[in-house]
């Protein structure tokens, strides 16, 4: 099992961003997957989820500017990150259903 | 939401101690509980699901148990190479939340 996310960066506040989790090793479409994130010296603040069938949850805090989404085709699993804020600089984890399997994470700072 | 409380924050302890770190949850997530272990530089990696059971290929030193809204991880005979950050989730309800976090470091 592998999951690689990419597509982190430096961005200013009020732009986008698009994160990519790459997996293999695993029948993706049959597993849930989750987005985690963890700011700068921080714990871990959980994002959101989206299972097999492509039903989403969010935290409240991204709620409405973040949408987790999935291509099965590509094994990937993607974060649209909307209207950034500087609260939501830090490390995005990948990490599969039961959390058994995490990728490497990628590091969003959100800064003028 | 429901609440995790993770205590305590720190914890100095010397190789070869029992040390115990407890999450305690507002509301009842039965068994609904994994502890994960944090390196600097390092994703998280399962140590405890289901509130009492070894992940795979962690070392049975490690134990999880639950007393009613409490839930423990303890470490046997602390070695070296358990130094880390260490954290409770709950994944009963959505959102779901990890606990603070418990640094552990050598006294």
């Amino acid at each position: 099992v592998q999951l690689v996310e990419s597509g982190g960066g430096l961005v200013q506040p009020g732009k986008s961003l698009k994160l990519s989790c790459s997996a293999s090793g695993f029948t993706f479409s049959s597993y849930g997957m989750h987005w985690i994130r963890q700011a700068p010296g921080k714990g871990l603040d959980w994002v959101a989820y989206i299972s097999s069938s492509s039903g989403t949850v969010y935290a409240d805090a991204v709620k409405g500017r973040f949408t987790i989404s999935r291509d099965n085709a590509k094994n990937t699993l993607y974060l649209q990150l909307n209207s950034l804020k500087s609260e939501d600089t830090a490390i995005y984890y990948c990490a599969r259903g039961w959390f058994a399997y995490w990728g490497q994470g990628t590091l969003v700072t959100v800064s003028s | 939401d429901i609440q995790m409380t993770q205590s305590p924050s720190s914890l100095p302890a010397s190789l070869g101690d029992r040390v115990t770190i407890t999450c305690r949850a507002s509301q009842d997530i039965g068994n609904y509980l994994r502890w994960f272990q944090q390196k600097p530089g390092k994703s998280p990696r399962l140590m405890i699901y289901g509130a009492t059971n070894l992940a795979a290929g962690v070392p049975s030193r490690f134990s999880g148990s639950r007393s009613g809204s409490d839930y423990s991880l303890t470490i046997n005979s602390l070695e070296s190479e358990d130094m880390a950050i260490y954290y409770c989730l709950q994944h009963n309800e959505y959102p779901l939340t990890f606990g603070s976090g418990t640094k552990l470091e050598i006294k």
